[in-house]
């Protein structure tokens, strides 16, 4: 069966960085696209990042543009999400999910989350 | 960014009720090429990642009990759950994936029983 495992989060100082992994397995990772959604604490979902199945093509919120960097390692079926510059706004829970692209701009719906993984910034 | 806007913020709803969840885009998911609407409902219980229910507006996921029923299309969107049991206590979100990111959700809708 389907199954994404974050790892990674934990607490952090202000300013501090912090990479968050995401394992994946039940299905052919390379195929799908990836992405990053996060939720603060008592708060709604909060998308964060996307990666294209080969790792080319890359998008993210402007709240964290230039911070936050997003990769994978198909031959590892493994996604990552470095996290520097972090802040106090940026204390969460970090989920990864998969999705698919059907071409010419048309995406389909995550169908698969982690757990999630938590993040704190906090000196 | 499209801002989705869900109303209400919560509702308490009697077992064997309806509920009825809203969900507003600032502009059309519809895609006119396939006519397909990029919007889809996700249920999340505490402690637990979100779950999809949903997609394409009205297309509900495997496994999903058909008392979900998911509507609309264009700008105006509504989550039903038709006779409402305990286990579907949760919070609910509508999410749009139209296009390029970022793909935004509503502010979610908390279900309780009354």
């Amino acid at each position: 069966q389907v199954q994404l495992v974050e790892s990674g989060g934990g607490l952090v100082k202000p300013g501090g960085s912090l990479r968050l992994s995401c394992a994946a397995s039940g299905f052919t990772f390379s195929d799908y696209y990836m992405s990053w959604t996060r939720q603060a604490p008592g708060k709604g979902l909060e998308w964060v990042s996307y990666i294209s199945n080969s790792g080319r093509t890359t998008y993210y919120a402007d709240s964290v543009k230039g911070r936050f960097t997003i990769s994978r390692d198909n031959a590892k079926n493994s996604l990552y999400l470095q996290m520097n510059s972090l802040r106090a706004e940026d204390t969460a829970v970090y989920y990864c999910a998969s999705f698919r692209y059907y071409g010419s701009g048309s995406y389909g719906p995550s169908h698969y989350w982690g757990q999630g993984t938590l993040v704190t910034v906090s000196s | 960014d499209i801002v989705m806007t869900q109303s209400p913020d919560s509702l308490a709803v009697s077992l064997g009720e309806r509920a009825t969840i809203n969900c507003k885009s600032s502009q059309s998911v519809l895609y006119s090429s396939n006519n397909n609407n990029y919007l889809a409902w996700y249920q999340q219980k505490p402690g637990q990642p979100p779950k999809l229910l949903i997609y394409w507006a009205s297309t509900r996921e495997s496994g999903v009990p058909d008392r979900f029923t998911g509507s609309g299309s264009g700008t105006d969107f509504t989550l039903t759950i038709s006779s409402l049991q305990a286990e579907d206590v949760a919070v609910y979100y509508c999410q749009q994936y139209f296009t390029t990111p970022p793909w935004t959700f509503g502010q979610g809708t908390k279900v309780e029983i009354k």
